[in-house]
């Protein structure tokens, strides 16, 4: 089992310029769950996938970001026009149901600077 | 409010001693379920251990157990017999019954160091 695959693991990008970090889950996972990570703010939940469908985008910080999950074994986090306060370690997880039980998988991260 | 709350930023342990790390949590819920994860400074996320709302043993795993007071809403995670390969970030995270597709909360963390 490969488990959840993450690509870049880093990129640094200037200012103003689009980044797309991608992610594939582990298969026969049904949901996807992309999260950031900062010193300040901790994890926090950007957007969640079940069955490819969004389920809350709440997380997602402004209109500058966007996720799609095209298939069940890809998803993409878009940033565009990236910012120096987007720098962070941004994670994909992914899932096998709902259960309560129902552990989260993780990737092991993109680190993302924006210079 | 928060729903996941870590109260210490940071601990420190002598190698082969217990240690507890505070998680308490804030739910309507009945049905819930709370994890630890631990990220070691390489920056994965490892799952450690689980427990449900309506389990009536504390859950354990290896070195690690879950001491569990439902009325209290805490969920402290014990680590027994520290190892130096211990020492990492650990994070509380819950579940809850009402929300969704299983997205899952998490606290801040306490970074653990475990002294030789």
């Amino acid at each position: 089992d490969a488990g959840v695959i993450q690509s870049p693991r880093h990129e640094v990008t200037e200012m103003g310029q689009e980044v797309t970090l991608r992610c594939k889950p582990i298969s026969g996972h049904n949901s996807l769950f992309w999260y950031r990570q900062t010193m300040m703010r901790g994890l926090e939940l950007l957007i969640y996938f079940n069955n490819n469908v969004p389920i809350d985008d709440s997380g997602m910080p402004e209109d500058r970001f966007s996720a799609k999950m095209p298939n069940a074994s890809f998803s993409t986090l878009k940033i565009q026009p990236s910012e120096p306060r987007d720098s962070a370690v941004y994670f994909c997880a992914s899932s096998l149901g709902i259960g309560m039980n129902t552990e989260a998988f993780f990737g092991q991260g993109t680190r993302l600077t924006v210079v | 409010a928060q729903k996941i709350t870590q109260t210490q930023p940071g601990m420190f342990v002598q190698e082969k001693e217990a240690v507890t790390l505070d998680c308490t949590y804030d739910t309507s819920d009945q049905s819930y379920g709370l994890f630890w994860y631990k990220q070691p400074s390489s920056g994965e996320m490892i799952f450690l251990i689980y427990q449900g709302s309506y389990d009536e043993q504390n859950a354990t795993e290896g070195r690690y157990s879950l001491n569990f007071q439902k009325a209290r809403k805490s969920a402290n995670l014990v680590i027994s017999a520290s190892q130096l390969g211990d020492s990492a970030m650990y994070f509380c995270a819950m579940r809850e019954g009402s929300t969704s597709y299983g997205k899952l909360t998490f606290g801040q963390g306490t970074i653990l160091t475990v002294h030789p």
